[in-house]
């Protein structure tokens, strides 16, 4: 079965900009979509189709998809952004879920 | 407002049943996908199933294959996962969300209702 793997864990100085990667074997021939879960709450989408932002998602938001790697970015990183951070990508009508990646703004 | 709410968790023992509910209402509940996700405490989010529109494709993550039975009523606006033979391991909260295509994510995700396998 199709598996995305994510790093377990990045770092962030506030204003610098991250990077959270999300791998997949071709991946670039699947949409990603990425989720922020702030602790206690539910998921958010900020990414759908690879680059889209949802209404109301902060422009510092943004995503791209190449190769087998799509890469959620977050510019101008700020301490409300510290939250655990999901891609997801379909396979054969099949959700698959990385396994997060906890941001810490530090 | 946009909303789905989630009903029926609660505490089960290994081997029993459980059907969870997800009330939709603040949008056409019969243009989207629906899903069920679950996230174990502490772990990450894991999708369980999803039904299209009209109900003639449906999905399960191999896990949940023949144990648990998703549905939908697009006259009553709800979604039901229907949970037999349930596993110390199917212990989760569990999101119904919404996704207008496939492509476009899950938008639109309720407040969860958890569900608890114990003897």
């Amino acid at each position: 079965s199709y598996e995305v793997t994510q790093p377990p864990s990045v770092s962030v100085s506030p204003g610098q900009t991250a990077s959270i990667t999300c791998s997949g074997d071709k991946l670039r021939d699947k949409y990603v979509c990425w989720y922020q879960q702030r602790p206690g709450q539910t998921p958010l989408l900020v990414i759908y189709r690879d680059t889209q932002r949802p209404s109301g998602i902060s422009e510092r938001f943004s995503g791209s998809n190449s190769g087998n790697t799509a890469t959620l970015t977050i510019s101008g990183t700020q301490p409300m952004d510290e939250a655990e951070y999901y891609c997801q990508a379909w396979d054969s009508s099949h959700v698959i879920f990385g396994g997060g990646t906890k941001l810490t703004v530090l | 407002e946009v909303q789905l709410v989630e009903s029926g968790g609660g505490l089960v023992q290994p081997g029993g049943s459980l059907r969870l509910s997800c009330a939709a209402s603040g949008f056409t509940f019969s243009d989207y996908w629906m899903n069920w996700v679950r996230q174990a405490p502490g772990k990450g989010l894991e999708w369980v199933a999803n039904i299209k529109q009209d109900g003639g494709e449906i999905y399960y993550v191999d896990s949940v294959k023949g144990r648990f039975t998703i549905s939908r009523d697009n006259t009553k606006n709800s979604l039901s996962l229907q949970m037999d033979s349930l596993r110390a391991e199917d212990a989760a909260v569990y999101y119904c969300a919404s996704s207008m295509t496939w492509s476009h994510g899950m938008a639109v995700w309720g407040q969860g209702t958890t569900v608890t396998v114990s003897s």
